[in-house]
């Protein structure tokens, strides 16, 4: 069936540091792909998304990449602010099927 | 546009008892799906609702249930409360079902059960 891996966490990393948060994923055919974040007290919310091989999706400084090669979605920015201490979350959606999430990635950014 | 709303925002209850939750969607969004996120197991998929019909279900015991009014409004329910059962529930909508337009969340709903 479908699936998403994605890192352990928790993330720590100092303010200005580069942040990859690694997504692969399992489905048949072409799933749509998206990255979720979730502020603390918060529901998840939109990051960005994908929805064919190549395609790059970005907001607020962060981009992500769909790759078919790999199967691979993975998160980046290049300089992470105090502000992006959040939980991320990687998705697939596939036709009728339910979303799919992974596990969640902790990110703490330290001034 | 208003969002997702979901109440109540936090609920204790004794073990043994039952509990509603509501989740109002986003005007428009007829699909509804519910989330129970724990820190273990991270989000775990209960159910989804399309024009009052469950179309998808997560593996949850039958204690777990669900339904959808007309106006879209959803409400899960949770008999014989265990101490398992607390967890941040969230609710999340999106305009049709079957597509991939993204997913709208509620702030959720935390319940403490003791």
């Amino acid at each position: 069936g479908n699936s998403v891996t994605q890192m352990e966490g928790p993330v720590t990393l100092s303010e200005e540091a580069f942040l990859t948060i690694n997504c692969t994923y399992t489905a048949t055919g072409y799933p749509s792909l998206f990255w979720y974040v979730q502020y603390p007290g918060e529901g998840l919310q939109l990051l960005l998304k994908a929805t064919k091989a190549d395609d790059k999706g970005s907001n607020k400084g962060f981009e992500a990449t769909y790759r078919k090669e790999t199967t691979s979605f993975h998160l980046e920015k290049g300089s992470v602010q105090v502000s992006d201490s959040a939980v991320y979350f990687c998705a697939l959606k596939h036709g009728t099927y339910k979303y799919i999430f992974g596990t969640g990635t902790r990110l703490k950014v330290l001034a | 546009k208003a969002g997702v709303t979901q109440t109540p925002r936090y609920l204790i209850k004794t073990r043994g008892q039952q509990v509603t939750l509501s989740c109002s969607p986003i005007s428009g969004h007829r699909s509804v799906s519910w989330y129970q996120q724990t820190p273990g197991q991270g989000l775990q998929f209960l159910f989804e609702y399309f024009s009052e019909t469950q179309r998808n279900k997560g593996n949850f015991p039958g204690r777990f249930s669900g339904r959808q009014f007309s106006n879209s409004r959803s409400e899960m329910n949770v008999s014989t409360l265990e101490l398992g059962d607390s967890a941040l529930y969230l609710c999340a909508t999106q305009f049709g079902q079957g597509d991939n337009s993204p997913l709208h969340f509620g702030n959720g709903t935390r319940l403490t059960v003791t």
